[in-house]
């Protein structure tokens, strides 16, 4: 089973700046990754598919990078709507066997 | 627009079967795979398993022994069955196309007498 972690664990920004959060994969998931952003009382949210992939409707602030086994969520302005969890998931294989990771917590500063 | 809602009893007893229901709208079930997760309270999220729409599946490891899912195409529904629940199976579940490009607003299962 492909192992995922994230870090850090809570990362604290202010309004207007930028987060980068990172998700690494136990083994090579190639280009499989996906991001989700996840509100109190709400379900997840697709952000990024393919690693580096905008979902429809997501704005352009949200960007993903990497591939293998080292990725990157990059928010680059933080608005105040975006302080959430967010979950990178990884769907490598076919058919795919998913697994996500722990999770980081973003927070407002 | 797709849209996915589950449904189902919201208190489960130790040791009896969790019976969930996701009903799709908006879209056909056909093309695509439809995705059961859940979490638990307060914890991160955890694949259960997916349903093919020619009604292969697949599932976590972890709950293969105990986890049924099953389509009913002529109604647009996929259902989960989870078998011998404790109240470690207490969690939010729900149901997602794909790997997750639309989910449902969830459902909370309690496992309790």
């Amino acid at each position: 089973e492909t192992v995922m972690t994230q870090s850090p664990v809570t990362l604290s920004v202010s309004p207007g700046e930028r987060a980068t959060l990172s998700c690494r994969a136990s083994q090579s998931v190639y280009s499989n990754l996906a991001w989700y952003q996840q509100k109190p009382g709400q379900a997840p949210r697709l952000l990024i598919h393919g690693a580096s992939t905008r979902a429809t409707g997501i704005p352009a602030r949200f960007s993903g990078s990497g591939s293998g086994t080292e990725f990157t969520l990059t928010i680059s302005s933080l608005q105040s709507e975006d302080f959430a969890v967010y979950y990178c998931q990884q769907y490598n294989n076919w058919p795919p066997s998913i697994t996500f990771g722990p999770g980081t917590r973003l927070e407002i500063k | 627009q797709v849209q996915l809602q589950e449904s189902g009893p919201g208190l489960v007893k130790p040791s009896e079967t969790l019976s969930l229901t996701c009903t799709v709208s908006g879209g056909s079930l056909r093309t695509y795979y439809w995705t059961w997760i859940r979490q638990p309270p307060g914890k991160g999220l955890e694949w259960i398993g997916y349903i093919f729409d020619n009604g292969n599946t697949n599932y976590n490891s972890s709950l293969k022994s105990r986890v049924t899912i099953s389509l009913d195409t002529s109604k647009n529904q996929f259902s989960l069955n989870l078998t011998s629940v404790t109240a470690a199976d207490t969690a939010v579940y729900y149901c997602a196309r794909r790997v997750g490009d639309f989910w449902g607003q969830g459902i909370l299962v309690t496992v309790s007498s």
